[in-house]
């Protein structure tokens, strides 16, 4: 089983509607998440970090992290066509014995969007 | 943009002849990481390194090495390519106090 599950969809949607993406992960010591766009043929890039629990909002973009169920979602408001790309779902957190991890990210597999007009 | 670039962009290879993918970064940044991106696999990591001459390996190394000679290269070889090895490779950076991650433009490798 994967440390990280993100259904890889693929998943398309009209423009203007509500977009929510989501991962689990089984490795409770994850405290760092994040959310990275990457768009056809180019390299990942940050869309929305958070830390422990919570929500963070930027502009269209939610993210949400609910640690006690191992679940974090993305949402996009007032989907356009230019937010098609694949979402990644990444999280870090402590190393072994509670040293530092230098940053490993682990990946969920992407869900690939599509917005049509 | 993060200062971030790889080289070379694509490249076709044959299988056992050794190939090596280059990072540069001119942010100054401690880490740095390969991975390779595969359909059903997200991004996974091959190899990292906190700093010149420190290296360690990812959750799929076998058949990688890495060099960091300095600060502003990170240089993946495949010693003897195989098929398996066809990928799309990122290389990232990361700079301290924080969690998040930089990413390259990727090298398209195809190994016949």
């Amino acid at each position: 089983q994967k440390e990280v599950e993100q259904d890889p969809g693929p998943l398309s949607v009209p423009e203007g509607a509500i977009v929510s993406l989501n991962c689990t992960y089984s490795n409770s010591a994850f405290q760092y998440f994040m959310w990275y766009r990457q768009y056809s043929r180019k390299g990942p890039e940050l869309l929305m970090y958070t830390y422990s629990s919570g929500n963070k909002e930027d502009g269209r973009f939610t993210a949400q992290v609910d640690k006690s169920s191992k679940y974090i979602s993305l949402f996009i408001r007032d989907s356009q066509p230019s937010d098609s790309a694949t979402y990644l779902c990444a999280m870090t957190g402590l190393g072994n014995a509670g040293g530092t991890s230098y940053g490993k990210l682990t990946f969920g597999q992407g869900t690939i969007l599509t917005v049509h007009p | 943009d993060a200062g971030i670039t790889q080289s070379p962009r694509h490249k076709v290879t044959e299988t056992g002849t050794p190939v090596t993918l280059r990072c540069h970064q001119t942010e100054n940044h401690r880490y740095m990481y390969w991975y390779r991106q595969d359909p059903g696999h997200g991004l996974r990591l091959i190899h990292y390194s906190y700093g010149v001459k420190d290296t360690d390996k990812g959750e799929v190394s076998d058949g990688y090495s890495v060099s960091r000679s300095k600060t502003e290269d990170f240089l993946l070889t495949l010693e003897s390519a195989t098929s398996s090895q066809t990928s799309v490779y990122f290389c990232a950076i990361k700079g301290e106090g924080t969690d998040t991650q930089y990413f390259g433009p990727g090298t398209r490798l195809t190994v016949l």
